[in-house]
């Protein structure tokens, strides 16, 4: 069974800092990964999705690169802001029946 | 720009009572699904449907029933609800191919006292 592991769980960071989100995967035969932001008590919204056979996606401030082969994906945030504050979920589909998901990364931007 | 709607957005259950939740999604997707999100679990899979009509089970699916009548539409039901379904409650839609990109709905908030 696909396992998706998000590290750390917990993040804090001061406003402008540039930071980085790991998610890993253990079998790497997937069509696509998802990274979505929940905010507290709120639904999922998919910030970027890379394809199987892309290495990275940018949207704004996020990039999210993708090494299929060693089963790994970041998702980078460039100068981060406290409206940033969130936790962040990866998903990976390995068919159109489910997506695995991650704990998720909880993120604290601090002013 | 609807999207994934789920109806009701909060409810409080007592042991035995039943209900059912409702997924409305108006982008013409095959696929819908509904998920769990537990504390320290992530989210997982209950049931999931390929089209009107069709339901399949997912890696949680006991407690609950689903129907697809209409292609718009995902019905989860929990006919005797129990302490152990309090959770948070998404709906998810896509369309049939695997590199497609899956919308969820805001979520149900569900306690079951």
């Amino acid at each position: 069974k696909q396992e998706v592991t998000q590290i750390p769980a917990a993040l804090s960071v001061p406003e402008g800092e540039n930071l980085v989100l790991n998610c890993s995967f253990t079998d790497s035969a997937i069509y696509n990964l998802q990274w979505f932001r929940q905010d507290p008590g709120k639904g999922l919204t998919s910030l970027l999705l890379i394809q199987s056979s892309q290495r990275e996606q940018t949207s704004g401030r996020l990039n999210a690169s993708l090494d299929k082969s060693s089963g790994r994906s970041t998702l980078y945030i460039a100068a981060s802001q406290p409206g940033d504050s969130a936790t962040y979920l990866c998903a990976v589909r390995p068919g159109a029946n489910n997506l695995f998901f991650g704990t998720g990364t909880r993120l604290t931007v601090i002013p | 720009n609807a999207g994934v709607t789920q109806t009701p957005k909060f409810r409080v259950l007592k042991t035995g009572q039943s209900m059912t939740l409702l997924c409305a999604q108006d982008m013409n997707h095959e696929y819908m699904y509904w998920y769990r999100q537990d504390p320290g679990m992530g989210l997982r899979l209950i049931h999931y449907s390929v089209g009107e009509g069709t339901t399949a089970k997912g890696e949680v699916p006991d407690g609950y029933n689903v129907s697809r009548l209409k292609k718009q539409n995902f019905l989860l039901g929990l006919e005797s609800a129990a302490p152990s379904q309090t959770s948070v409650y998404f709906c998810a839609s896509s369309t049939w191919t695997g590199s497609s990109e899956a919308f969820f709905g805001q979520g149900t908030r569900l306690t079951v006292v």
